[in-house]
């Protein structure tokens, strides 16, 4: 069965970029949507944006500027990149696949174990 | 923007008893585009629900959802010690997706 594993700093400066990975194993990015989410510590769930395989993206509105997500199918790997971050941005940073196939709308399913970032100086 | 709204906040039940949380979105677009998702501590998100009422894989029948428009209601039949946790809804049927801001099941 699929599996994904984020991976990446645990600690970033304010201002600078968050990068994070989320590497696929047990299955093909192709023919699917993949999605990062985000959780402040004690807080509920923030979707951030998808890419398909095809590398079409979409963002939340409340992160567009800032937000880069892309696909490397030759690696199996879904990247996100956040930049300018501040303490807000602090955050458990999770992958997810989306259900279903060549479908976006579709709910998130399976989930990587998340990471945490923690943004200070 | 479909903003959801999930009720109450916390939960307070014992092993054995039914527990029903609801979740209500701002508005209405015709679909049942609605996931529920449980969350233990420590632990990433798990999909339990989606389409308003379908269970996913390996989902124990004690879980039924319900509901469409801007209602929806997520009932544990009989709550199991491993079902203390929070519950999020979902929605999924546009951009951008949205969560509601959780149901806590706590033990009474």
């Amino acid at each position: 069965q699929v599996q994904l594993q984020e991976s990446g700093p645990g600690l970033v400066k304010p201002s600078e970029t968050l990068s994070l990975t989320c590497t696929v194993s047990g299955g093909s990015i192709s023919g699917y949507y993949w999605s990062w989410i985000r959780q402040p510590p004690g807080k509920g769930l923030e979707w951030i944006g998808y890419v398909y395989y095809s590398g079409s993206t979409n963002y939340n509105p409340s992160l567009k500027s800032r937000v880069t997500i892309s696909v490397d199918t030759s690696k199996n790997q879904v990247s996100l990149k956040l930049s300018s971050v501040t303490a807000a941005d602090t955050a458990v940073y999770y992958c997810a696949r989306f259900r279903s196939p060549y479908y976006s709308s579709s709910p998130f399913d399976p989930w990587g174990q998340g990471t945490l970032v923690t943004v200070s100086s | 923007e479909i903003v959801l709204t999930q009720s109450p906040g916390t939960l307070s039940l014992s092993p054995g008893e039914r527990a029903t949380l609801s979740c209500r979105a701002s508005q209405s677009d015709s679909s049942t585009y609605l996931a529920w998702y449980q969350q233990k501590p420590g632990q990433a998100p798990r999909l339990l629900i989606y389409g308003a009422s379908s269970r996913a894989t390996g989902i124990p029948d004690r879980f039924s959802g319900s509901g469409s428009g801007t209602d929806f209601t997520l009932t544990i039949s009989r709550l199991e010690p491993e079902d203390f946790a929070v519950y999020y809804c979902q929605y999924y049927g546009s951009s951008p997706r949205t969560f509601g801001p959780g149901t806590k099941i706590d033990i009474k």
